[in-house]
C-alpha cells in the first residue's frame, strides 16, 4: 500500500483528453512539490512535471500538472499511441523523511 | 548530456552484501543530490535513499535503514549503494538518479540511468 494513491489505471482515445490523480496527505503533497515520472515499457522513468506544474524542456505541452491540498494530477491532452505509458507521482513525506511514489498509473490508448 | 551508468548488480545469496556504482558525467557532479531508487519485477517504483551534494546529509527508506548505505565520491563523480544483509524481497532493477541542486529533501530525479539489476536468491 503507497503512500500516494493512484488509479491503477487509465485509458482514452486518441486526441482525448485524460487525467490521471495523485492522492496524498498534509506531510507530502500538502507540504512538497509533486513530481510526475513516465516509464515506457522495458525503460527507465522519465521525468515529466516537476515542481508540481513545470514541465522540463524537451516535454511536449500536451502534459500538464497541478495540485490542490493533499492531491496532485497529471493531465494528457491530444492523447497519442506513444503516451501509452505507466505514470507515476512522487512527493518528499516529512513523516517518513523520505519520498514516496505512487504504484503507477498504466495508461492505454484505445 | 547527462549520463548516469549503474554497475555491479548480479546474483547474491540471501544474507550476504553487493556494492552498486553510479558513474555520472555531463554535469557538475558535486552540485547535486543523488538518489537510488528500485524497480522490482513487475511492481511500481520505490525510492531507496538519497545523499546531499556534499555527502553530508542522507536519508533512506525504511525497508532499508540499517542494512544500505549511500556514499558518493565527488572526486570520482560516482555515486554508490552498499548492500548488506540482502533479502529477497531487494531484488529489482536499480536506478540512480540526479535529485535536486538545492536539497536533497525533493523528489525531484531529473535524470535517470538505465538500472542495474540485482537478484537475491539461493
Amino acid at each position: 500500500q503507497s503512500v500516494l494513491t493512484q488509479p491503477p489505471s487509465a485509458s482514452g482515445a486518441p486526441g482525448q483528453r485524460v487525467t490521471i490523480s495523485c492522492s496524498g496527505s498534509s506531510s507530502n503533497i500538502g507540504s512538497h512539490y509533486v513530481y510526475w515520472y513516465q516509464q515506457l515499457p522495458g525503460t527507465a522513468p522519465k521525468l515529466l512535471i516537476y515542481k508540481s506544474d513545470q514541465r522540463p524542456s524537451g516535454v511536449p505541452d500536451r502534459f500538464s500538472g497541478s495540485k490542490s491540498g493533499t492531491s496532485a494530477s497529471l493531465a494528457i491532452s491530444g492523447l497519442r499511441s506513444e503516451d501509452e505509458s505507466d505514470y507515476s507521482c512522487a512527493a518528499w513525506d516529512d513523516s517518513l523523511s523520505g519520498v514516496v511514489f505512487g504504484e503507477g498509473t498504466k495508461l492505454t490508448v484505445l | 548530456q547527462v549520463q548516469l551508468v549503474e554497475s555491479g548488480g548480479g546474483v547474491v545469496q540471501p544474507g550476504r552484501s553487493l556494492r552498486l556504482s553510479c558513474a555520472a558525467s555531463g554535469f557538475t557532479f558535486s552540485g547535486y543530490a543523488l538518489h537510488w531508487v528500485r524497480q522490482a519485477p513487475g511492481k511500481g517504483l520505490e525510492w531507496v535513499a538519497v545523499i546531499s551534494y556534499d555527502g553530508t546529509k542522507k536519508y533512506y527508506a525504511d525497508s532499508v535503514k540499517g542494512r544500505f548505505t549511500i556514499s558518493r565520491d565527488n572526486a570520482q563523480n560516482t555515486l554508490f549503494l552498499q548492500m548488506n544483509s540482502l533479502r529477497a524481497e531487494d531484488t529489482a532493477v536499480y536506478y540512480c538518479a540526479r535529485g535536486d541542486f538545492n536539497t536533497p529533501m525533493a523528489a525531484h530525479c531529473g535524470y535517470w540511468g538505465q538500472g542495474t539489476l540485482v537478484t537475491v536468491s539461493s
